[in-house]
């Protein structure tokens, strides 16, 4: 069965660093693209980071890039979110996503980590 | 950037047709997918390269694309349908979603 955990959510103030966890599982890993989304509350789905099997294409949406950092670590199944600058618009619930690549959709979502930004 | 528009609310009683709609330039040149969501849930795949229903997709879910609309059919929706559904597309190698349309089943 094919799982994606994210973790690592939490309560943060403006201008501080998060880094946001999704561990993956049922599938090959090192085969798959992986995707970030976010979603604000009460807003739609948002598009955040894309990183491909072998960390070699690496893309950010203009709304996070200079900010965020995207990882992964094929011997652990593992992606990682690094968030810093992070600001009240960044508050949303972060979605790690499989994607194999080509015409092929976003397949499996993760349940989602919760990211606040607040004074 | 590229931009996909969808309308925000639809209702459908139940047991009829339900169509939701996702336009973008040039939309029937891309391979559309389509998500659906409900509260406190994440996202499913429902639809993928504009026709194809993943496993355990009821074939009640069908879509289509031309031009510059895409467009998700519910035939006999039921009450589990109430859902937000997304439409998504790739751009040059990106995502780009929809702003979702909020369906109500009455």
């Amino acid at each position: 069965e094919v799982q994606l955990v994210e973790s690592g959510g939490d309560l943060i103030h403006p201008g501080g660093s998060l880094r946001l966890s999704c561990a993956a599982s049922g599938f090959t890993f090192k085969n798959y693209n992986i995707n970030w989304v976010r979603q604000a509350p009460g807003k739609g789905l948002e598009w955040v980071s894309h990183i491909s099997g072998t960390s070699s294409i690496i893309y950010y949406a203009d709304s996070v890039k200079g900010r965020f950092t995207v990882s992964r670590d094929n011997a652990k199944n593992s992606v990682y979110l690094q968030m810093n600058s992070l600001r009240d618009e960044d508050t949303a619930v972060y979605y790690c996503v499989r994607y194999y690549g080509g015409n092929e959709p976003l397949d499996y979502w993760g349940q989602g980590t919760l990211v606040t930004v607040a004074s | 950037s590229y931009e996909l528009t969808q309308p925000p609310s639809g209702s459908v009683s139940p047991g009829q047709t339900a169509t939701i709609t996702c336009s973008g330039d040039n939309l029937g040149d891309k391979y559309v997918s389509w998500y659906q969501q409900k509260p406190g849930q994440s996202p499913v795949l429902v639809l993928y390269q504009d026709t194809k229903r993943p496993s355990g997709i009821p074939e009640r879910f069908s879509g289509s694309n031309s031009g510059n609309t895409a467009t998700l059919t519910i035939s006999e929706t039921q009450a589990m349908d109430e859902a937000d559904y997304y439409c998504q597309a790739w751009d040059n190698a990106v995502v780009v979603f929809g702003g979702g349309t909020k369906l109500t089943v009455l």
